[in-house]
């Protein structure tokens, strides 16, 4: 079975600085898909950002990029030009690429907050 | 477009009474998913329906708890008798068809329960 280590439980970060959230998984698969959800005390779960594991390219969406180490099963999570409404739980998700396996296997999540 | 609607979003009971919790998916997605959150944690599945069929609910504690997606639209989760330890939120979440490339999973705010 897939599991998915957050190792950090609260970070903090000055506004508009960067910060990094870790996350490592464990898997024998070689497709697989990853997540990075941020969870506002809204409770609403919302998809920050995803990588295939056949892409070598790192993503990116605006001030939000991954760093992923396939070969070290890390998928870490970068923040940059922090805001004060990025402060929330940042939940790190694993997907199988097999077709049956469509259910996301979630870390414990980090708790981020943003100093103003 | 509205997102993932659930119902209601705070309810409190007294243990051994029953519970119901109501998902309305988005419209054309096949693929509704019923997860839990206990504090601290990341969400956990408990079953997944593709249209009207259940084909993994393996997590679900079949003794207390139901769920049934009738029409393949909107789906009921069902606790009866409660248990303390079943206050938690319960996140609904869909998807379009399953199993394909980097399907993704929009949540919704989800149903806070608190057992007495």
């Amino acid at each position: 079975a897939q599991t998915v280590t957050q190792s950090q439980p609260e970070m903090s970060v000055q506004e508009a600085e960067t910060v990094t959230l870790s996350c490592t998984y464990d898997t024998s698969e070689s497709d697989y898909y990853l997540f990075w959800y941020k969870q506002p005390p809204s409770r609403q779960m919302i998809l920050v950002i995803r990588q295939e594991a056949y892409k070598q390219q790192n993503a990116t969406e605006n001030r939000f990029s991954v760093n992923f180490q396939k070969a070290a099963k890390s998928f870490s999570l970068k923040i940059s030009d922090s805001q004060l409404g990025d402060a929330a739980m940042y939940f790190c998700a694993y997907r199988s690429g097999k077709s049956s396996g469509d259910k996301l296997t979630f870390g414990t999540g980090t708790r981020l907050a943003v100093r103003p | 477009e509205a997102g993932v609607v659930q119902s209601p979003r705070y309810k409190i009971i007294e243990k051994k009474q029953p519970v119901a919790f109501w998902c309305n998916p988005i419209s054309g997605h096949n693929t509704l998913y019923w997860y839990l959150q206990n504090l601290g944690q990341g969400p956990e599945l408990l079953i997944r329906y593709e249209n009207e069929e259940a084909v993994d609910d393996s997590q679900l504690p079949k003794d207390r708890f139901s769920a049934e997606r009738l029409k393949g639209v909107d789906s009921t989760l069902k606790i009866q008798p409660a248990e303390l330890g079943d206050s938690a939120v319960y996140l609904c979440a869909s998807s379009l068809v399953a199993g394909s490339g980097a399907n993704v999973l929009t949540f919704g705010a989800g149903s806070r329960l608190t057992v007495l």
